[in-house]
Formats: C-alpha cells, structure tokens, sequence
C-alpha cells in the first residue's frame, strides 16, 4: 500500500481556465475528503464521499467546485473559471468508516496537489 | 458545532517534553478528539485519538481532561523532526490554524 496519492503535484494555470485534480485514496478507504488549505491557514473541509456518494457538498466553496467519484475508488476534483483566489493547496483524504459514529475514523492525506492560477 | 482553540505557537527544547494544549469545550459526548500535525510542505499526518481515557503510541500521548473538555498532546522527547503545526479536530473537522511548534536545538 503506497497510502493516498495526488495528481499533479503542482499546477499552474490562467485566470478562466477549468482545471481538474485527481486523489487515489487507500485501496480499501469507503471515504474519500477533500480539503483545500490556504497559506497559514489549516485545511478546510469540502466535501467527502462514502463509495461514489458524496454525502457533503454544502461547504464546496462556489457552484465553480465540483468533485466525482464514479466507481468509488478514485475522484477527480474540478474547478471551472478559475480565479486567483483559488490558488491555494488542494488536499484528499482517505479513511474507512466502521460503525455508526460519522467522521470518527482516521484519515489518511495525501501530499496534496498546489494550485497557482495567474 | 464544536470547535477547538490552540495557542498559535509553541517552542520547546530539544529532547524535552512538550505540552500542546486544546480547549474543546462545547465537544459532545461521542466526539472523539483527533491530533494530526503537518510538516512543511506535506498534507497532514495522524498523531493520535482518544474519546475518554488517556491513549499511548509510539509517537506520543493524548492527556484528556474527566470533563472533556480540554485535551493535551504530550510529546515525550522532541526532535527536530516535530517541528510541525499541530492540530486538534472534532467530527465537524475544522482545523482552524493549529500550533505551530518550534523545537530549538
């Protein structure tokens, strides 16, 4: 097991570009997060799947995010029409839930992918 | 939702023991509380969990007060490679901007 794994590692694009980010969780994870960080700032919630549902996707940060998991196994996170205040870290998580109590598991972040929209 | 306070920073000699404090005060009964501590230049990483009673691992140990509402992660010896900032989350999983921790050699 290599643990969770991100692509790219950096992307630099132009201000109105889409651009796409995808997270290879831990094979065995049911739960897939995602967070974006901020400089000084720590990791800021997004949203999550549970297999190929997502489950939370109130606290994505404009109608521009969007985020896939398909088969339950990888997910892609999109931005459309970027804008410079989008540049930041974008972080996936990975964890196995066990049992009713929600977001009780340990996760399991990648090295996150930086993004730098000019 | 519950959310947890840190100080901002933290210094500590190398090879002492180290306190990092977090007050949780409005955590409910089945919050567990979760440490994670991020390196430069890396996602964060797992430290320790604890729901009521005090836990050990290899990298450190989770002091949790009878009322819940404050918890302490105590590094034994620290080294340089602690040098992180360190965070405590609830279920809602907010980060907020954690301690950051200097070792000075």
């Amino acid at each position: 097991d290599t643990g969770v794994s991100q692509n790219p590692r950096h992307k630099i694009t132009k201000r109105g570009q889409n651009v796409t980010f995808r997270c290879d969780p831990i094979s065995e994870h049911n739960r897939l997060y995602w967070y974006r960080q901020t400089l000084g700032q720590g990791p800021e919630f997004l949203t999550y799947f549970q297999n190929e549902a997502q489950l939370e996707k109130s606290r994505l940060l404009s109608d521009r995010f969007s985020a896939e998991r398909p088969k339950g196994s990888f997910s892609t996170l999109e931005i459309q029409r970027t804008e410079q205040g989008d540049s930041a870290m974008y972080l996936c998580a990975s964890s196995f839930k066990q049992g009713p109590r929600n977001f009780q598991e340990t996760q399991y972040f990648g090295p996150g992918t930086r993004l730098l929209v000019l | 939702d519950a959310k947890t306070t840190q100080p901002n920073s933290m210094e500590s000699n190398e090879e002492e023991p180290v306190h990092l404090p977090c007050n949780h005060s409005t955590i409910s009964g089945t919050d567990y509380i979760h440490w994670y501590r991020q390196l430069p230049s890396q996602g964060p990483e797992y430290v320790i969990h604890g729901l009521t009673s005090n836990v050990n691992n290899r990298m450190a140990s989770l002091a949790i007060a009878e009322d819940r509402k404050s918890s302490t992660l105590i590094l034994h010896r620290a080294t340089l490679r602690d040098a992180a900032v360190y965070y405590c989350i609830l279920r809602d999983l907010t980060f907020g901007t954690g301690t950051r921790l200097t070792i000075i050699p």
